[in-house]
């Protein structure tokens, strides 16, 4: 079966502050993607990146980096210094390679920054 | 801007009514999803077509439909609404023909049943 879970409900945190947000997905595909998804007050969810399961690499993009680990089924999401802007609900997705039929979010992580 | 507009942003109803809900996907995309986020069963995939044609239904209740024209713009039909059906509706569109395709969210339809 296909799950993704995000154990972390909320967090808080104050600016300029580290955080990172959990993601663990269950697949028995060998080929497939993780995605990580924002979600601001506003509403609309904002794609953030998408990884293949043949890229173990980790990915930095500003202040944002990702961590993938096949061998814990983890993509672990670290944003650095955090700012408020950066308060949303952040989704973590898996999805398979070809012949889409289903798209799995996790239930989301509503991360608060403080000033 | 993800390029996937969805009309109207706000629709209130009341229940026992019908509404239709409509999206156009990006430029060139030929699959578009329909997903429901609640409060209480977070993000929620219903529909997905491709092209036209139905590909995948997920957990869509008899009281919704939806279709995709030739023209690739979608609309999803809610009908006999009940207070639950409140939710924020959520179009996204992608190129199947990519692997491991990425889905871009419209800005969503907020759908209030009173």
């Amino acid at each position: 079966a296909q799950k993704v879970t995000q154990a972390q409900t909320e967090i808080s945190v104050v600016e300029k502050e580290d955080v990172t947000l959990d993601c663990v997905y269950e697949t028995r595909d060998t080929t497939y993607y993780l995605f990580w998804y924002k979600q601001p007050p506003s509403g609309e969810l904002v794609f953030l990146i998408r990884r293949n399961s043949f890229d173990e690499q980790n990915e930095i993009s500003g202040r944002y980096s990702w961590n993938f680990q096949k061998s814990t089924s983890s993509f672990n999401f670290t944003i650095t210094a955090s700012q408020v802007v950066d308060s949303a609900v952040y989704f973590c997705a898996l999805g398979p390679e070809y012949n889409f039929n289903k798209f799995y979010f996790g239930s989301g992580t509503k991360l608060n920054v403080k000033p | 801007d993800s390029g996937v507009t969805q009309t109207p942003k706000h629709l209130i109803t009341a229940t026992g009514q019908r509404v239709t809900l409509r999206c156009s996907p990006r430029s060139g995309d030929l699959s578009v999803y329909w997903y429901q986020q609640s409060l209480d069963q977070g993000l929620q995939f219903l529909i997905q077509y491709y092209n036209g044609e139905e590909r995948a239904k997920g957990n869509i209740l008899e009281r919704f439909s939806a279709q995709q024209f030739p023209d690739l713009h979608s609309e999803l039909n809610l009908s006999s609404l009940e207070l639950g059906d409140s939710a924020l509706y959520f179009c996204a569109s992608s190129d199947q023909a990519l692997r491991g395709e990425t889905q871009y969210f419209g800005p969503g339809t907020r759908l209030l049943v009173l």
